[in-house]
């Protein structure tokens, strides 16, 4: 069973636009949620990230949304910028001290100008 | 921002090789982890080591896969022997801590293509 579900798998926006991106997840352990961004031949790289004791977590243009209650989190791009182009990838860990992170399937997103 | 670096980034070998994949961390990191993603797929934690031991290994941990950091150096991972199976891209990641929610840094991958 996968623990952390991402949708959707693509999404096309344009330029200006909000992207909204969607995961939830079924460990009621979980209570950190990252999410990455990862452009073509690099690795991930962490965009926003938000613990379970908060709701929402901005930064710039970058919002992230958790609900405990529905085990679900979002991320809110607003004004997109064809330089967000990217793969996202939301992911889960608890806290433990072995920092094992679980990642959603990721969502390839296309800013159109 | 601090780089991951990881050599090589593409090997192509034959079943029942082995393969040493190569991960330079962040410089004062002290816990380090390999992920696997296979095309298409989710990335999944392979597993995290921390003063010269395995903290926690998933069940994709198979016996033929260690994990070492000796002397400081490169922080490896070696599959022997290799199956076909194992073709992917391996990640490394580094983090400074290793609570939950200590920011993991990752490289950009090799891929691993087992004939």
């Amino acid at each position: 069973q996968q623990q952390v579900r991402q949708s959707p798998q693509s999404l096309t926006v344009w330029e200006g636009g909000t992207t909204v991106l969607t995961c939830s997840y079924e460990d009621s352990t979980f209570n950190y949620f990252p999410w990455y961004q990862q452009f073509p031949g690099e690795g991930p790289a962490l965009l926003i990230s938000i613990l379970s004791v908060s709701d929402k977590k901005e930064d710039g243009r970058f919002t992230t949304f958790f609900n405990k209650r529905e085990k679900k989190l979002s991320l809110h791009i607003i004004d997109s910028q064809p330089g967000d182009s990217a793969t996202y990838f939301c992911a889960a860990s608890a806290n433990t001290n072995t920092g094992k992170l679980t990642f959603g399937d990721g969502t390839v997103l296309t800013v159109k100008p | 921002g601090p780089k991951v670096l990881q050599i090589p980034s593409h090997q192509i070998i034959d079943m029942g090789q082995m393969v040493t994949l190569n991960c330079d961390p962040v410089s004062n990191h002290l816990y380090f982890y390999w992920y696997k993603q296979i095309l298409g797929q989710q990335m999944e934690f392979l597993v995290n080591f921390y003063n010269g031991k395995v903290m926690e290994k998933s069940k994709l941990f198979k016996d033929q896969f260690s994990v070492e950091r000796p002397d400081g150096s490169y922080f490896t991972l070696k599959i022997q022997p290799t199956a076909l199976e194992d073709s992917a891209v391996y990640f490394c990641a580094s983090s400074l801590a290793g609570q939950g929610y200590a920011e993991q840094f990752f490289g950009p991958g090799t891929r691993l293509t087992v004939l």
